[in-house]
């Protein structure tokens, strides 16, 4: 199956920095979410961004699907923007066949007051 | 409001039960699915289903069984095959494929076998 790794492992930020999470991985893809996981557990889909470049307020995406990397851009943190960013991305593998959304390890960020 | 609900939120097991954990969707997404995650891991996919009465193993399927007679519900049931239930476990759903759609998970069930 697809290999998905993310970088940094951890973050820790004051408030107002920017960001930069990236995430590689090792096969095409025709699905990729970026995902937040709150404090609670709970996971919010941010984007679907199998391709090109999506904005959201202070959340920006990019996925260059043809170097197998997407990077999320966190400007101006906010203490409720700290959690775990998952990456996840899904499609054919080069082994022949097809997989479903495939996590990556997370960037835990931490955004201190 | 349109959700994915999940209960209970924390379960505790004995050795050697079987639990089963609810999920119920009112998206009227046809398909779902079940993931479990560990502490400090990402999430692995369980089970799968893309319609009613259909259901696929995903990487982990190995001690859990599914059932999807409902468009709105498909129950994970964790048996005492399952060697290490103790996890996080969250369901999801999508209007459509496994691969092409965008997912949306409910708050999770905390699963503790003591």
């Amino acid at each position: 199956g697809i290999q998905v790794e993310q970088s940094p492992p951890d973050l820790i930020l004051q408030e107002g920095a920017n960001s930069t999470l990236r995430c590689n991985f090792s096969d095409s893809v025709n699905n990729l979410q970026w995902f937040h996981q709150n404090p609670w557990g709970q996971l919010i889909n941010l984007f679907y961004i199998p391709s090109g470049t999506k904005q959201n307020g202070r959340l920006s995406a990019t996925t260059v699907a043809t170097e197998r990397y997407s990077l999320l851009y966190i400007s101006s943190s906010q203490t409720t923007d700290s959690g775990v960013y998952f990456c996840a991305p899904a499609g054919w593998y080069s082994g022949g066949g097809a997989d479903g959304l495939t996590f990556g390890k997370g960037t835990h960020l931490i955004i201190q007051p | 409001d349109g959700g994915i609900t999940q209960s209970p939120k924390y379960l505790f097991r004995k050795e050697g039960q079987n639990v089963t954990l609810s999920c119920e969707q009112n998206l009227n997404h046809d398909a779902m699915y079940w993931y479990r995650q560990d502490p400090g891991q990402g999430l692995r996919l369980i089970y799968y289903s893309q319609i009613v009465n259909d259901f696929q193993k995903g990487d982990i399927a190995e001690g859990y069984s599914v059932s999807r007679e409902k468009k709105e519900s498909f129950p994970l049931t964790v048996t005492s095959a399952q060697k290490n239930p103790t996890a996080f476990y969250l369901c999801a759903s999508s209007s459509g494929t496994l691969y092409t759609d965008t997912q949306y998970f409910g708050p999770g069930t905390r699963l503790t076998v003591l």
